[in-house]
């Protein structure tokens, strides 16, 4: 069935440090790869996103990449801030569009 | 329009009851799912609409849960005899292609 796993489960990470979130996928047949950014309370945003006909995405201090031989896809972020402290979900899309949800990175940035 | 809204934001009911929320997607957005969220969880998928059509479900839903989207607008989404285990978060997303827009949710508590 689909799945993805993503790795870790929290993260601690001085201020200024890079953090990075790793994920895998189990359909080969997923072309689309987003991030969400969870914050308490709140609904899950859209941070960025990948198709799988590009290997690297950046926007400013958040990067995405994605390895499709591995099925491997990964969240980047650097000079990190106590804001960017959330819970991360990495998704890939099965059948019917629909998005198969890791379980979250809980990171925290400490200034 | 300012997202996807979601009706109510709280509930709390006795084991038992029926509960039913409400989901109105961004207007031009053709593609609706429901989601569940536990806590420390990502989101689970539900069940997905295009305009007014329910295109999948997921084993996860049983038959007492059931969605509507008439005229492929708004979406309720009704569970019937409530049980403890239904307390969770349940998010509604729209979207025309790749990337959703969630609403803030409905947290349900089962007492």
């Amino acid at each position: 069935g689909e799945n993805v796993e993503q790795h870790p489960s929290t993260l601690s990470v001085q201020e200024g440090d890079s953090a990075v979130i790793k994920c895998t996928y189990s359909d080969s047949a997923s072309n689309y790869f987003p991030w969400y950014k969870q914050e308490l309370g709140k609904r899950p945003q859209l941070i960025i996103d990948i198709r799988s006909n590009v290997g690297e995405k950046k926007d400013q201090r958040i990067a995405v990449t994605l390895n499709k031989t591995a099925k491997h896809f990964s969240l980047h972020i650097t000079e990190t801030q106590p804001e960017d402290s959330a819970v991360y979900f990495c998704a890939a899309r099965g059948g019917y569009n629909k998005l198969i949800f890791g379980a979250g990175t809980r990171l925290a940035v400490h200034p | 329009d300012t997202g996807v809204s979601q009706d109510p934001r709280h509930k709390i009911t006795k084991r038992g009851q029926n509960v039913t929320f409400r989901c109105d997607p961004i207007s031009e957005h053709n593609r609706l799912y429901w989601y569940r969220q536990t806590l420390g969880q990502g989101p689970e998928f539900l069940t997905y609409f295009q305009n007014e059509a329910q295109l999948e479900k997921s084993r996860l839903l049983s038959d007492r849960f059931s969605a509507e989207r008439p005229k492929g607008s708004f979406s309720t989404l009704e569970i019937q005899r409530t049980e403890q285990g239904d307390s969770a978060m349940y998010l509604c997303a729209s979207s025309t292609g790749d990337g959703y827009t969630f609403g803030s949710g409905t947290r349900l508590t089962v007492v």
